[in-house]
């Protein structure tokens, strides 16, 4: 099994930060990384996939990159819509599996 | 624009069978190339992977619960569904289901890019 790590499990910052998340899996998964945001009460949505490539309507101020082992998720200015909880998840085994989460929080 | 809705009981018995289901519209369901998946999230918690099939019938489990789960597709009603056996109060979560697409650049790449709202179960007597 591919285990996901998350760094941190929260943060705290406040709006026009730049924040970045970082997530490490156990073994290579070259760039096969998607990242997700979760709001309270809502279903995740699909911000970046294939570690670097932005999803249609997800704005230019969300990024990501890394391969191999480490990757990162980057916001580059906060907004107050931003506030939420981030998830990695590996796709390089046919058997996915999610970081624990990174809870955003306003400071 | 494809949409989809999970559907089944939100109170289930311990030792029993969960059962839920998957519709989707606004698309076929054997259009493309995509898997179609159910996560899971208890309450607080994180995501959880569950298992994927493919229209074909193929399918991948989490190994952790790959001796309780079972996923089936009914093309003819553009649905696929969940069996969870003998479940018990560690079950107790909102469950989702997701379409699992294939990108492609030399590389083939999945990600879940359209989920349902969720439904919650509860495992109690």
């Amino acid at each position: 099994d591919i285990q996901m790590t998350q760094s941190p499990s929260s943060l705290s910052a406040s709006v026009g930060d730049r924040v970045t998340i970082t997530c490490r899996a156990s073994q290579s998964i070259s760039s096969y990384l998607n990242w997700y945001q979760q709001k309270p009460g809502k279903a995740p949505k699909l911000l970046i996939y294939a570690a670097s490539s932005l999803q249609s309507g997800v704005p230019s101020r969300f990024s990501g990159s890394g391969s191999g082992t480490d990757f990162t998720l980057t916001i580059s200015s906060l907004q107050p819509e931003d506030f939420a909880t981030y998830y990695c998840q590996q796709s390089y085994s046919t058997q996915y599996s999610f970081g624990q989460g990174t809870k955003l929080e306003i400071k | 624009q494809v949409q989809l809705q999970e559907s089944g009981p939100g109170l289930v018995k311990p030792s029993q069978t969960l059962s839920l289901t998957c519709t989707v519209s606004g698309g076929s369901i054997s259009s493309g190339s995509y898997y179609w998946s159910w996560i899971r999230q208890p309450a607080g918690k994180g995501l959880e992977w569950i298992g994927r099939i493919y229209t074909s019938g193929s399918t991948n489990y989490n190994p952790s619960l790959k001796s309780r789960v079972t996923i089936s597709v009914d093309t003819s009603k553009n649905q696929f569904s969940l069996k969870l056996s003998s479940v018990t109060a560690a079950d107790t979560a909102v469950y989702y289901c997701a379409r699992d697409t294939l990108y492609s650049n030399y590389y083939y790449y999945y990600y879940m890019d359209v989920w349902g709202k969720g439904t919650t179960v509860t495992v109690s007597s």
